[in-house]
């Protein structure tokens, strides 16, 4: 039973560019989430999406936005990539509704 | 908004000793969900313990086990029997279950734990 899948591991891009992050569910899951761990801290929530719809969005800027495809699926695009953007990009699957969330390895953005 | 605070950055234990780790948390809510997560070095987080808010019994899996507070908006972390393999970060976590199908984690800043042979 494959657990959640993220891609690439690890990415490095300069200022400017865009970025696409990817993310398989948990099998039997349909609900995604993204977070966002700067080096030292927590994760911060950036969206879920359930049903190929951005459900809820945490306090983050047009620059993130999502996409969550009918095989459950999801990607995380980041636009005009700042410095602050480098941080660790977690990926969580669930069932609608019930916990617990299951968190893939995280794909590490490096901004130069 | 809910906010999550863990007042212990590091914290270090014998191995085969107990420790504790602290979180508090703020909410104006009745109904919400607890949670410790460990994330070791190899990044991925990892649910180790979770607590309703409405059970008044304090959660238990194996050596971890909780001291859930709920007037006092504490939720401490009790790992038994320290093993080396215990050695990440751990972050305490807040869900609201008055949100319909939210999935929203709020994390504390974590606390980095140590075990020592």
């Amino acid at each position: 039973d494959a657990g959640v899948t993220q891609s690439p591991t690890h990415l490095i891009k300069t200022r400017g560019q865009q970025v696409t992050l990817r993310c398989s569910p948990k099998s039997g899951h349909d609900t995604v989430s993204w977070y966002q761990q700067a080096l030292g801290q927590g994760p911060q929530f950036i969206f879920q999406y359930y049903e190929e719809e951005e459900r809820q969005r945490g306090n983050f800027p047009d620059r993130f936005s999502g996409h969550q495809f009918p095989n459950y699926s999801s990607e995380l695009n980041v636009n005009a990539l700042l410095l602050g953007d480098s941080a660790l990009y977690l990926c969580a699957s669930s069932l609608y509704g019930l916990q617990p969330q299951h968190f893939g390895d995280g794909t590490r953005l490096s901004i130069l | 908004a809910q906010t999550v605070t863990q007042s212990q950055p590091e914290m270090s234990v014998q191995e085969a000793e107990t420790v504790t780790l602290s979180c508090t948390y703020d909410t104006s809510e009745s109904d919400y969900y607890l949670f410790w997560y460990k994330q070791p070095p190899s990044r991925q987080m990892i649910l180790v313990i979770r607590q309703e808010a409405y059970k008044q019994q304090n959660a238990t899996e194996n050596r971890f086990s909780v001291n859930f507070q709920k007037a006092a908006k504490s939720f401490s972390l009790k790992i038994s029997d320290s093993q080396l393999g215990d050695a990440a970060m751990y972050f305490c976590a807040y869900r609201s279950a008055n949100q319909g199908g939210s999935e929203k984690l709020v994390f504390g800043k974590g606390t980095k734990l140590t075990v020592n042979p």
